[in-house]
């Protein structure tokens, strides 16, 4: 499985934008990039996907290094509530199911 | 639409019993796939179901199993309990089949404990 790598851990302040790093790269030419996050006490959410070119919704952005080897999961304007595990994983030919790492653990200070 | 429901939420269970936990996915789900989370191991990949088949599999002992019910409804099974196997056992739906976009939908898991 193509591997990803983060930072354990980032602190943030309130109402203050989040670039969540992730590096891959050995990703192939098929992998979709995928950021899911862990709450404290629930199952993890999807957050955001992305093939190629930046991504926006509601919750996130993506953004995607032109050689696709890196990726940043951008949160606006972090609040209390985004505190959590975020996960950044490829999905791929052969590589279809969710494989997580232990993923980045962001703290936001109010 | 109602989430991705698992039952028990929590579970007591010495060693060498066995357990059956259940997933009721988004209606309208045919894939149901099974993770466990540890503390040391993080979160792992137990299989994965679609249509009643089991279509992929993680990297466990055969005493974990699970079947899928023509309604999508799953169940896995772990059977003669482990020490090592308390952790929280998370279900996720998706909508469809083999997809690298499809979003999975977890459910808020099942806490077992082995004493």
């Amino acid at each position: 499985d193509a591997k990803t790598t983060q930072p354990n851990s980032m602190e943030s302040n309130e109402e203050e934008p989040v670039h969540l790093p992730c590096n891959h790269s050995t990703i192939s030419g098929t992998d979709y990039i995928h950021w899911y996050r862990q709450l404290p006490s629930q199952g993890p959410e999807y957050v955001i996907h992305g093939l190629t070119s930046n991504v926006n919704n509601r919750m996130a952005s993506l953004a995607i290094a032109e050689d696709r080897k890196s990726s940043t999961l951008i949160l606006h304007r972090a609040t209390l509530r985004d505190a959590a595990v975020y996960y950044c994983i490829l999905r791929g030919f052969g590589n279809e199911k969710l494989t997580f790492g232990t993923g980045t653990r962001l703290t936001i200070i109010p | 639409k109602a989430g991705v429901t698992q039952t028990p939420r929590y579970l007591i269970k010495t060693r060498g019993q066995q357990v059956t936990l259940s997933c009721s996915p988004i209606s309208g789900h045919r894939s149901v796939s099974w993770y466990q989370q540890t503390p040391g191991q993080g979160l792992q990949f137990l299989f994965e179901y679609f249509s009643e088949t089991q279509r992929n599999k993680g990297n466990f002992p055969g005493r974990f199993s699970g079947r899928q019910f023509s309604n999508s409804r799953s169940e896995m099974n772990v059977s003669t309990l482990e020490l090592g196997d308390s952790a929280l056992y998370l279900c996720a739906s998706t909508p469809r089949g083999r997809t690298f976009t499809d979003t999975q939908y977890f459910g808020p898991g099942t806490r077992l404990t082995v004493l």
